[in-house]
């Protein structure tokens, strides 16, 4: 199975600033997903965006997905201090299943201060 | 509705002991996943089951783990003669086929092994 590198590792930024995210992977995907992590537990799955889809919004979050370079990015516009959190990006398992097991990086540590 | 449900919240054990962890999945959902995150550390997949597929057992470390599922509903996971490496939170996660392999966790269970 193949995981998504998000860079940078770590941001960290003030309250009302935007945070963006990027991440790179290896195989052609038919979908990519983010997810978020906060104090070591409870993932949440954020978005998912399409092969087809170039961008996707949700809230604050605005996904973009970039195929011929095999990119994604995750912006999160007017950051919280309750963003504060680890995001992953996660392609599908080998073969583009609609199951499977979720491959997960070191993800990107953000850090919004107040 | 209800999310994935996981007890107990925290267990802690001495080496060698025998330990169960449960998961009730989100109600419908075909998959259940279980993975584990030992401090510092990022996702490791343990093992899934989809329907009534034979589990993929691949990311179990030995075999003092195995894991069961009743239908598609409860699953648990049992560690025989616990160890210290064993100490980490398991998370359990669920998903409805046809969705996009979007999975849905549960808050985890932190098992600490003494």
């Amino acid at each position: 199975s193949q995981q998504g590198e998000e860079d940078p590792q770590a941001l960290s930024i003030q309250e009302g600033e935007n945070a963006t995210m990027n991440c790179s992977y290896k195989t052609s995907i038919n979908n990519l997903q983010w997810y978020r992590q906060n104090s070591g537990r409870g993932l949440v799955h954020l978005i998912l965006i399409r092969s087809n889809e170039r961008e996707k919004h949700s809230g604050r979050l605005r996904v973009t997905l970039d195929t011929s370079k095999k990119s994604s990015s995750l912006l999160i516009t007017a950051s919280r201090a309750a963003d504060t959190a680890s995001y992953f990006c996660v392609p599908p398992p080998p073969g583009g299943t609609s199951y499977g097991k979720l491959t997960f990086g070191q993800g990107t540590i953000l850090t919004v201060h107040p | 509705g209800a999310g994935v449900s996981q007890s107990p919240s925290n267990k802690v054990t001495e080496k060698g002991k025998d330990v169960e962890l449960r998961c009730d999945p989100i109600s419908g959902h075909t998959a259940l996943y279980w993975y584990r995150q030992r401090l510092g550390q990022g996702l490791e997949f343990l093992i899934y089951f989809q329907g009534n597929s034979a589990p993929d057992k691949s990311g179990l470390p030995s075999d003092r783990f195995s894991a069961e599922r009743t239908g598609e509903s409860v699953s648990t996971l049992t560690i025989q003669r616990t160890q210290q490496e064993d100490s980490a939170v398991y998370l359990c996660a669920s998903s409805d086929r046809g969705r996009g392999n979007i999975q849905y966790f549960g808050a985890g269970t932190r098992l600490s092994v003494l």
